[in-house]
């Protein structure tokens, strides 16, 4: 157990529809950041927060969107789904920012578009 | 920014080395390189993290030549329960901190 945690673990919704992914990170952990993986692109890295603010940005659609709050847990919003947004998504989080931080990864939440 | 590849899958036996190469050829002055497992329905879980030469800890030892263009991850005597993708993760720097993995390979172990 990493000690992140990650609700739901899993979503079936439909196409153009909206969903809420949410992340609690290790206690003491200030950044958080959102992993897509799916079959054919592996693990694509979309976003990172830390404490509060934005502070990388991967290859994330513009339909997706990422907060991380004062409490520091984080969500991920993707709208409009389309099929190719069926994927495994992963929350891992930190300590601190950089490169050289051992990310901790949830267990994931697999959403199915229909 | 550093574009990561690995070899697709490999199989050994129980109680022999293995060794997964990453190949980074871009990377930049200060990444660093860490691997990860992940077992199915799993998150990746770190496995070791490295700058430059050689790294051990108590499960790996990770090998980064001069160049840093590769990096091998070396997991001695593995047993069945190693069955698991392996993925290196470099962390890019262009402005902004990224993070790429590599493509991962997939570690069958026979007994």
């Amino acid at each position: 157990d990493s000690g992140v945690t990650q609700t739901p673990k899993h979503l079936i919704t439909a196409t153009g529809q909206r969903v809420t992914l949410r992340c609690s990170p290790r206690s003491g952990d200030l950044s958080v950041y959102w992993y897509q993986q799916s079959l054919d692109q592996g693990l694509q890295f979309l976003i990172q927060y830390y404490n509060g603010e934005e502070r990388a940005k991967g290859n994330i659609l513009e339909r997706f969107s990422a907060q991380q709050f004062p409490d520091l847990h984080s969500e991920l919003n993707l709208s409009s789904l389309e099929l190719g947004d069926s994927a495994l998504y992963f929350c891992a989080s930190s300590v601190d920012s950089g490169n050289r931080e051992t990310q901790y990864f949830g267990p994931g939440t697999r959403l199915l578009v229909l | 920014l550093a574009k990561t590849t690995q070899p697709i899958s490999m199989d050994s036996y129980e109680g022999q080395e293995v060794n997964i190469t990453c190949s980074h050829n871009n990377i930049a002055t200060n990444d660093y390189i860490t691997w990860y497992q992940q077992f199915p329905s799993q998150g990746p879980r770190f496995i070791i993290q490295g700058y430059k030469t050689k790294v051990t800890n108590e499960v790996a030892s990770l090998f980064i030549p001069a160049d840093r263009k590769s990096s091998t991850l070396s997991l001695p005597r593995v047993s069945l329960s190693d069955t698991a993708v392996y993925y290196c993760l470099v962390g890019a720097t262009s402005g902004t901190y990224k993070y790429i993995f590599g493509t991962g390979t997939r570690l069958k172990v026979l007994a």
